[in-house]
């Protein structure tokens, strides 16, 4: 069956830098896109970006652009989430979601940003 | 970007009783590809969301036949026949037509 694991919870100051990983399983890694949505504590879904695992190309929404990175290790069906210059409002729920259309998704991560 | 607007913000109901969602969008929803990427969403208390609904009206596997999903161009709506205690959460929808997708800001659920 599909699944896809996140790493743990972490803690971080204020302008330091996370890195969340999503392992897939259960089907073929490089076949559909990864894509990333956080949710701050009582709020919406936000959407992040994706990432192709197969090319490695990936798209960010404009308000993440130049803090996030998306990467993958294709040969442990890994993939992760870096997110710089953290600031409390950073603090959220960090979720994987397979494919173009979010039809399976991790645990969640939860990010806190504290000083 | 595509502004997606769900009502009502809370939707009170008693057990066994229709409930509606709606969610409007900014522009039409129709790519040009002839799909409209329109998909709605689950998430319970605690838990992680869980899509519903793909493209309009149709039902992801596991997901009960209480569900249904209907509209065209701008205006779509989630049905639940008869809500059940399970039913209880907020419900997102989402567009994937236009870059960038863009979740709705999501219905709480909640039984009477």
């Amino acid at each position: 069956q599909v699944q896809l694991v996140q790493s743990g919870a972490e803690v971080k100051k204020p302008g330091a830098s996370v890195k969340v990983s999503c392992k897939a399983s259960g089907y073929t890694f490089t076949s559909y896109d990864i894509n990333w949505v956080r949710q701050a504590t009582g709020q919406g879904l936000e959407w992040m970006g994706w990432m192709n695992p197969n090319s490695g190309n990936t798209g960010y929404a404009q308000k993440f652009q130049g803090r996030v990175t998306m990467t993958r290790n294709t040969s442990i069906s890994t993939a992760y989430m870096e997110l710089s210059s953290l600031r409390s409002e950073d603090t959220a729920v960090y979720y994987c979601a397979r494919g173009s259309f979010q039809d399976y998704w991790g645990q969640g991560t939860l990010v806190t940003v504290s000083s | 970007d595509v502004v997606m607007t769900q009502s009502p913000l809370s939707l009170p109901v008693t057990l066994g009783q229709p409930a509606s969602i709606s969610c409007r969008s900014s522009q039409s929803l129709v790519h040009s590809d002839g799909n409209t990427y329109l998909n709605w969403f689950q998430q319970r208390p605690g838990q992680s969301p869980r899509r519903l609904i793909y493209k309009v009206s149709n039902r992801d596997s596991g997901v009960p036949d209480r569900f249904s999903g209907s509209g065209s161009g701008t205006d779509f709506t989630l049905k639940i026949s008869r809500v059940e205690a399970e039913d209880v959460g907020v419900y997102y929808c989402m567009q994937g037509t236009h870059w960038p997708p863009v979740f709705g800001g999501g219905t709480k659920v909640e039984i009477k």
